[in-house]
């Protein structure tokens, strides 16, 4: 069965930097778009990016755009979230999803990692 | 990608029926059929229930339907469970390869 496990949370101080990793198993991982949704403290979840299947084009959330970056290594099955210039309100937990191979919805999600943004 | 809008919570007794509404824009839900609905447990991943609106993934249970009129979307939940007690997310596609998740509504099994 599918299985995504996150990992590279942590602690960082505002404005540092700070790379997810996810890794992919039970699935065809060259297939599919991946996406990275957040869930910040007390809060609801967060589409953050979208990475195609072959790693070719990458979206993003207006929040992260221009600081985040979503890559992947099909030779890996892994997915990777970049991170620059963290903010207090980064603070998360953050999901992996695998991405549809039509339409717009996850249907499976990771266990998350956490990422906090403090001094 | 202004979050959608969802009640904070709903709640039921066991074998009523619960809808939860969510409220998009015409960028969004108005535009597309690509809304889907997560049940979330706390300390758990979200689940997919409801996905393109109205499809049910397999294994879920078909107490859960979807629906959606104009702007709005819905989630309907039928013969409420002590089980389905959860935070209920729905999402939409937001064009340009983007996407948009709701608020979340808590759902109480009284």
């Amino acid at each position: 069965q599918v299985q995504l496990l996150e990992s590279g949370g942590g602690v960082v101080q505002p404005g540092g930097s700070l790379r997810l990793s996810c890794g992919a198993t039970g699935f065809i991982f060259s297939n599919y778009g991946m996406h990275w949704v957040r869930q910040a403290p007390g809060k609801g979840l967060e589409w953050v990016a979208f990475a195609w299947y072959d790693g070719s084009n990458a979206y993003y959330a207006d929040s992260v755009k221009g600081r985040f970056a979503v890559s992947r290594d099909n030779s890996k099955n892994t997915v990777y979230l970049q991170m620059h210039s963290l903010r207090g309100e980064d603070t998360a937990l953050y999901y992996c999803t695998k991405g549809s191979d039509s339409g717009w919805y996850f249907d499976s999600w990771g266990q998350g990692t956490l990422v906090t943004v403090s001094s | 990608q202004s979050a959608l809008t969802q009640p904070r919570s709903v709640s039921g007794s066991p074998g009523q029926s619960v809808t939860i509404s969510c409220t998009g824009t015409s960028s969004d839900i108005a535009t597309y059929n690509y809304v889907s609905w997560y049940q979330h447990h706390p300390g758990k991943a979200p689940k997919l229930m409801i996905y393109d609106v109205t499809k049910r993934p397999s294994g879920v249970p078909d107490r859960f339907s979807g629906s959606k009129s104009g702007y709005a979307a819905s989630l309907i939940i039928s013969g409420l469970q002590a089980e389905d007690e959860a935070v209920y997310y729905c999402c939409s596609y937001a064009g340009a390869h983007t996407g948009v998740f709701g608020g979340g509504t808590k759902v109480t099994v009284l």
